[in-house]
């Protein structure tokens, strides 16, 4: 299978705990996003990678969640001192870089986030 | 930024037709649209440049009018297997994408 991939598909944890969820993009796509959703909306933007870089943040990411692509493959998003409002399903995409704003983006399965 | 995205829900029998539109307030410089099954991750359908274009997939097109900054999404012929909620997804120039609050799609034989 050479999509893009999450790990873990679920997470239950309690409130004030931290969690970290991994992605796997595409192996030749260079571009790497974080979107949360949550239910009945679209996916929201959370941060960007280009390579290792990160490019772009969305001020939906407060100071407690952290995102790194360190070697510009894989990626973690982190979560510090969970709340119940982060609860939500949290989204990975992958993309090649083409001409700019012509890049599908391919998405993982998602990591579903239970904040009790 | 988020783009509005109408109607909201749609219920179709197998066979008819439907149209998906999708608009936004800020200058566009492409429309993406996907499609997502229930507890499944969005899929891509396809992408419109600016530049006003049409694309077709089968029996899914789309049009992009960027002087309106619209995109409307046409499923001609609907099978079973369309049903969903379908997203559109804009880009105004920055590196993500601003997603509607999507429609969702409900074929029935």
């Amino acid at each position: 299978d050479t999509g893009v991939s999450q790990d873990p598909r679920h997470k239950i944890t309690k409130r004030g705990q931290n969690v970290t969820f991994r992605c796997d993009p595409i192996s030749e796509h260079n571009r790497l996003y974080w979107y949360r959703q949550t239910l009945g909306q679209g996916p929201e933007f959370l941060t960007y990678f280009q390579n290792e870089a990160q490019l772009e943040k969305s001020r939906l990411l407060s100071d407690r969640f952290s995102a790194e692509r360190p070697k510009g493959s894989f990626s973690t998003l982190e979560i510090q001192r969970t709340e119940q409002g982060d609860s939500a399903m949290y989204l990975c995409a992958s993309s090649p870089r083409r001409i700019a704003g012509a890049n599908e983006q391919f998405f993982g399965p998602g990591t579903r986030l239970t904040v009790l | 930024q988020q783009p509005v995205q109408s109607p909201q829900a749609v219920i179709l029998r197998e066979g008819e037709d439907a149209v998906i539109n999708c608009s936004s307030s800020k200058a566009l410089y492409s429309v993406h649209w996907y499609r997502q099954k229930h507890g499944e991750a969005p899929v891509f359908l396809m992408i419109l440049l600016k530049g006003g274009e049409q694309k077709g997939h089968d029996k899914i097109s789309a049009s992009f009018n960027e002087k309106k900054q619209q995109s409307s999404l046409y499923l001609t012929a609907s099978q079973l297997s369309y049903s969903g909620t379908y997203f559109c997804g804009t880009h105004t120039g920055a590196n993500n994408l601003f997603f509607g609050t999507g429609t969702r799609l409900t074929v029935i034989p």
